[in-house]
């Protein structure tokens, strides 16, 4: 079964830097999908991106981009030029890629953004 | 936005009473996920579908159990409730293949046990 860990249960940052949040996984698939999502405080699930682990590309998503380390099952989430509307608690996600079904989440970290 | 809801969105039920949740989706998608939300445990898969009466455990599926009779609404149903399924429960959907696997979750359910 896989597992994903988020290190960090909260996390602040000031209104226009740049901030960092980590994510590590393990499992024995070779091609798999992560993503994260954001939930704010409405609590609405909210995917901010997406990556295919068969892709060596880095993705990005306007300020949002990843780290995504393969052998060290290691995805990032870089946010830059933090808003006061990123405040949310942040979710890093792994799916199979040969069966969809296989779904896990880590436990969350509650990002702040401050003014 | 996608086109999932959930019915209903809040409830109170008594210990040992069977409670129904709904999850009703617009986009045809094939996969769709129940999941439960507690605080420090982000979200634990309870049961999943991948087609019309097709369905599988995720990780915390006792107590639980699901249908989908059709492919646009995916049932999940506590037998007895108890307590300690007083939660938030989402639903999600994906094509769970090609360009679009990324799931899309409904608004979510708050149900207390008392």
């Amino acid at each position: 079964a896989q597992t994903v860990t988020q290190s960090q249960p909260e996390m602040s940052v000031q209104e226009a830097e740049t901030v960092t949040l980590s994510c590590t996984y393990d499992t024995s698939e070779n091609n798999y999908y992560l993503f994260w999502y954001k939930q704010p405080p409405s609590r609405q699930m909210i995917l901010v991106i997406r990556q295919e682990a068969y892709k060596q590309q880095n993705a990005t998503e306007n300020r949002f981009s990843v780290n995504f380390q393969k052998a060290a099952k290691s995805f990032s989430l870089k946010i830059s030029d933090s808003q006061l509307g990123d405040t949310a608690m942040y979710f890093c996600a792994f799916m199979s890629f040969t069966n969809a079904g296989k779904s896990t989440f880590g436990d969350g970290t509650t990002l702040t953004v401050k003014p | 936005d996608a086109g999932i809801t959930q019915s209903p969105r809040h409830k109170v039920t008594e210990t040992g009473t069977p409670v129904t949740l709904r999850c009703h989706q617009t986009e045809n998608h094939r996969y769709m996920y129940w999941y439960r939300q507690d605080p420090g445990h982000g979200l634990r898969l309870i049961h999943y579908s991948y087609g019309v009466k097709d369905t599988d455990k995720g990780e915390v599926s006792d107590g639980y159990s699901v249908s989908r009779s059709k492919t646009e609404d995916f049932l999940l149903t506590l037998e007895s409730a108890t307590s300690s399924q007083t939660s938030v429960y989402f639903c999600a959907i994906s094509l769970g293949t090609g360009s679009s696997y990324e799931q899309y979750f409904g608004p979510g359910t708050r149900l207390t046990v008392t």
